[in-house]
């Protein structure tokens, strides 16, 4: 089945340590979205990928960068995590055939 | 900033009744999508339907789109304890894909 994995499930840092989150997609599309969704709130986009083309979302904190060293793979990297950043982070492609999105099951982020 | 907004943003209904939710967005859209979320879990993409198209099914899902109103439905009949979740409204626009997200709506339906 194809597929969207990331890891860790949950993630505790440390305020100011950086930390990276990574997500694998086994649908070999070339596009890929970053989200992170606060609690009780909608999903906001960080930024995506197209192939390596790498978009920002205006609003997007300098904090958070991303690297994506294949198709495959792609790294969600938060500089200096602050008590703000504490959410819980969805890595997507797009299905194709008109089924919208598939998502990972998210990596819940706690700063401390 | 915040294409959809969900309404209402909390729903109760018992096994086996119908639940209609409803989502209202600002600006010209490319589709309309509608996904499920388990609590602390990502999202599933439940139906898409296209700004060309009025009403789509899967299902016990049906989905209504009125672009003039700018606002879509999703009904899920028969509802059963286990479509307890909240459910989200995106909206596509533009020559890309990206999706905007509502706030969501909690479900509960209750055995």
């Amino acid at each position: 089945d194809a597929m969207v994995i990331q890891n860790p499930r949950y993630q505790v840092t440390q305020f100011g340590k950086p930390v990276t989150l990574s997500c694998s997609q086994t649908l070999n599309h070339n596009v890929m979205y970053w989200y992170q969704q606060k609690s009780s709130q909608a999903p906001k986009l960080l930024f995506h990928y197209y192939d390596k083309d790498f978009n920002n979302e205006a609003d997007t904190p300098d904090n958070f960068q991303s690297r994506r060293p294949n198709t495959s793979f792609c790294f969600l990297d938060i500089r200096s995590p602050g008590l703000g950043d504490a959410a819980m982070y969805l890595c997507a492609t797009e299905t194709g055939g008109g089924y919208g999105y598939t998502f990972g099951s998210g990596t819940r982020l706690t700063v401390v | 900033s915040q294409q959809g907004e969900e309404d209402p943003q909390a729903l109760s209904i018992q096994e086996g009744e119908n639940a209609t939710m409803n989502c209202s967005y600002k600006t010209s859209i490319n589709n309309l999508q509608w996904y499920r979320q388990n609590s602390g879990r990502g999202l599933v993409h439940l139906i898409l339907i296209r700004s060309n198209e009025r009403e789509k099914h899967s299902g016990r899902l049906r989905v209504t789109l009125d672009t003039s109103k700018k606002s879509s439905s999703l009904l899920i009949t028969a509802s059963r304890a286990a479509d307890t979740a909240s459910y989200f409204c995106a909206t596509g626009t533009g020559a890309n894909s990206k999706l905007t997200f509502g706030k969501g709506i909690t479900l509960s339906v209750r055995p």
